[in-house]
């Protein structure tokens, strides 16, 4: 079974310039994550969609940040502009059904690590 | 007080001894508990997943709950070089909305 699957692995961009990531989730995978993880802190849930619907974003900066999951499998989340403090890693995570309806699995990508100069 | 505490370490051990990593938590509305091993530059990894108060093991591993203290813990026998990694204690309250609240992680390193 393929694991989830996140592009780019490394990026650098300058501070007020904007990026994009990009997660595929593992195949039948109905509810997707992604979290922040800054260095030396635990990951922190952005967003999470069921399908392609939004049914948590309550930490996600909607100023800057943005998120879409289109036709329920591949995501991108989206930062414009970044700043010095979205330096972190980018993790984007799948679980087969939402822990709510009896999945029990987050399964983790390897991450975007993103560098703000 | 942040909803989930958790020693950074790094904790660093001779090669055979049993680990004890430990979280605690403020919000007792929390009854899924999980610990997840991450690598360096991977993604977490989940190695054990408990729901409310008890015990449960699987192989080398012992996860505790005890909601009473918000307080659980995880062990690790026979501990091995490759058990070295960053152990995050990560935790959820159900009917809803389940993304997870992790801890900050524990940085083990088993010394051979």
């Amino acid at each position: 079974e393929a694991g989830v699957a996140q592009s780019p692995r490394y990026k650098i961009i300058e501070k007020r310039q904007s990026v994009a990531f990009w997660c595929n989730p593992i195949s039948g995978h109905a509810t997707l994550y992604w979290y922040q993880q800054i260095l030396g802190q635990g990951p922190k849930l952005l967003i999470q969609f069921q399908n392609n619907g939004v049914v948590d974003d309550s930490q996600l900066p909607k100023d800057r940040f943005s998120a879409e999951r289109l036709k329920g499998v591949d995501s991108t989340l989206k930062i414009q502009p970044a700043k010095l403090e979205d330096s972190a890693v980018y993790l984007c995570a799948s679980s087969l059904e939402a822990l709510s309806y009896g999945g029990n699995e987050q399964f983790f990508g390897p991450g975007t690590r993103l560098t703000v100069l | 007080q942040k909803e989930v505490e958790q020693d950074p370490g790094p904790l660093s051990v001779p090669e055979g001894a049993i680990v004890s990593l430990n979280c605690t938590y403020s919000n007792s509305a929390f009854q899924y508990f999980m610990w997840y091993r991450q690598y360096s530059r991977k993604g977490p990894e989940l190695l054990m997943y408990t729901y409310s108060s008890g015990n449960k093991e699987d192989g080398r591993f012992t996860a505790q709950v005890d909601k009473s203290s918000k307080y659980i813990s995880l062990f690790i026998r026979d501990s091995q070089p490759s058990d070295s990694a960053t152990y995050l204690c990560a935790m959820y309250s159900g009917g809803g909305a389940d993304g997870l609240t992790f801890g900050k992680g524990t940085h083990l390193i088993i010394q051979p």
